[in-house]
């Protein structure tokens, strides 16, 4: 009963340097994506994929990249990491991309601490 | 656009009490699902209940029950006989049929806690 595994859990960075944040389902689900969640900003969208090889931007999306090679994985890629991007980063994935998507339950990761100094 | 509204910061009560946690949702979806989160100290996004808009009968999983009244959108979640492991933070969200994105719309949270 894997469901969603995210990779670290906690990280600190220095500003400048890059990683990624792993994100593995096995739950077969279409729809996978990334959020973060800092105080009184709540959870914010950064990249959602509706298939493997499909992504697109979400509401905050600028200093991050994903890509989507299988439908299992949804790495999250800081390119070069920002005081701005410490936050609590969490993968949720569901079952459908399709209109029928709104009855589905995201499934969520236990998240990615992430401090950058 | 879509909204969720959460009115309450904090809650307490005493163990083996009921409790409602309000919330409100705004949305121009005919179609969407309201969802219920509790995330414990610890971090993790615990997924808890699900209501369908076209869904006639309030949802009930276990000790949660969720209050739907789509007349005045409003979808509280309703924890009976409270335990101590239900102190949390829970948060109230709302996917519609043309959410931008397949976006799960969030509340800011009430935090829940319970005394013994």
């Amino acid at each position: 009963n894997a469901g969603v595994t995210q990779t670290p859990k906690f990280q600190v960075l220095k500003t400048g340097q890059s990683m990624t944040l792993q994100c593995a389902q096995d739950m077969n689900h279409e729809y996978m994506s990334w959020y973060r969640q800092d105080p009184g900003m709540g959870l914010r969208l950064i990249h959602y994929s509706v298939g493997a090889g499909i992504t697109d931007q979400g509401e905050v999306p600028n200093g991050y990249n994903v890509s989507r090679s299988t439908t299992e994985d949804f790495p999250l890629r800081l390119l070069s990491a920002a005081p701005s991007q410490t936050s609590v980063y969490f993968c949720a994935s569901s079952w459908t991309s399709s209109g029928d998507s709104y009855n589905s339950p995201l499934h969520f990761g236990n998240g990615t601490r992430l401090t950058v100094t | 656009a879509q909204k969720i509204t959460q009115t309450q910061p904090g809650m307490f009560v005493q163990e083996k009490e009921a409790v409602t946690l309000d919330c409100t949702y705004d949305t121009s979806d005919p179609s969407y699902g309201l969802f219920w989160y509790k995330q414990p100290s610890s971090g993790e996004m615990i997924f808890l209940i699900y209501q369908g808009s076209y869904d006639q009968q309030n949802a009930t999983e276990g000790r949660y029950s969720l209050n739907f009244q789509k007349a005045r959108k409003s979808a509280n979640l309703v924890i009976s006989a409270s335990q101590l492991g239900d102190s949390a933070m829970y948060f109230c969200a709302m996917r519609g049929r043309g959410s931008t994105l397949g976006r799960l719309y969030f509340g800011r949270g009430t935090q829940l806690t319970v005394w013994p």
